[in-house]
């Protein structure tokens, strides 16, 4: 199975809202809610800011949103801050006791 | 807290075999479903494999990519879990993660381990 498809870049100016998007297949993401995000900084670990298409871990602040329609997934960042420049991966259940990442989208604020 | 610490990480030559190491400690390791996940330069990360907990039966589930060349095994008396990589291939190099994914996500990573290979 390929990889889920994110645009490579996005960017937007402080207080602004972006989104992102994650397009899988009626296999994957259209079939379960089980879409999850990652953030990650240059030389760090993937740190997951969404679960269960628009559930927060404890700490993540709900300026970070998710959601999903069809066989779409996205996340939005309303409020932009400097801080939010990073690498974003969404990934999804895929059935089978199988998981499938994006390619990851490359947030500037600028 | 949860804490996993990989190692085993380095420099292989193509066909070559690795073996990766991940002890965990801060929740009850043999309950513990535990996961690989690589990722390679400049690219997403990709699912290797998981381990579930034993009281989840401790079956294994494979990626396709990697089915038949990497196993992965677990130690519960050292808290550790395992990736056995053989058959090395250049398209192999990445840092190794091994995760503890305590629902269909990955909540917790370790800090990863580079793995290269090259001749």
């Amino acid at each position: 199975q390929s990889a889920l498809t994110q645009p490579r870049s996005v960017s937007g100016s402080p207080g602004q809202s972006v989104t992102i998007s994650c397009t899988g297949t009626s296999s994957d993401v259209g079939s379960y809610e089980y879409v999850s995000w990652y953030q990650q900084y240059p030389g760090e670990v993937p740190k997951l800011i969404i679960y269960d298409v628009n559930k927060w871990p404890s700490g993540v602040p709900d300026r970070f949103s998710g959601s999903k329609s069809g066989n779409t997934a996205s996340l939005t960042i309303s409020g932009l801050q400097a801080e939010d420049e990073a690498d974003y991966y969404c990934c999804s259940f895929a059935g089978t006791n199988f998981w499938l990442f994006g390619g990851g989208t490359k947030l500037t604020v600028l | 807290e949860v804490q996993l610490v990989e190692s085993g990480g380095g420099l292989v030559k193509p066909g070559g075999s690795l073996r990766l190491s991940c002890v965990g400690s801060g929740f009850t390791f043999s309950e513990a479903w535990m996961a690989w996940v690589r990722q390679a330069p400049g690219k997403g990360p990709e699912w290797l494999g998981r381990f579930r907990g034993r009281s989840a039966g401790g079956t294994i589930d494979y990626a396709a990519a990697v089915k038949g060349r990497f196993i992965i095994s677990r130690d519960d008396s050292r808290n550790r879990v395992y990736l056995q990589m053989n058959s090395l291939e250049i398209e192999d190099t990445a840092v190794y993660y091994c995760c503890n994914p305590t629902g269909n996500f990955f909540d917790y990573w370790g800090q990863g381990t580079l793995v290269t290979v090259s001749s």
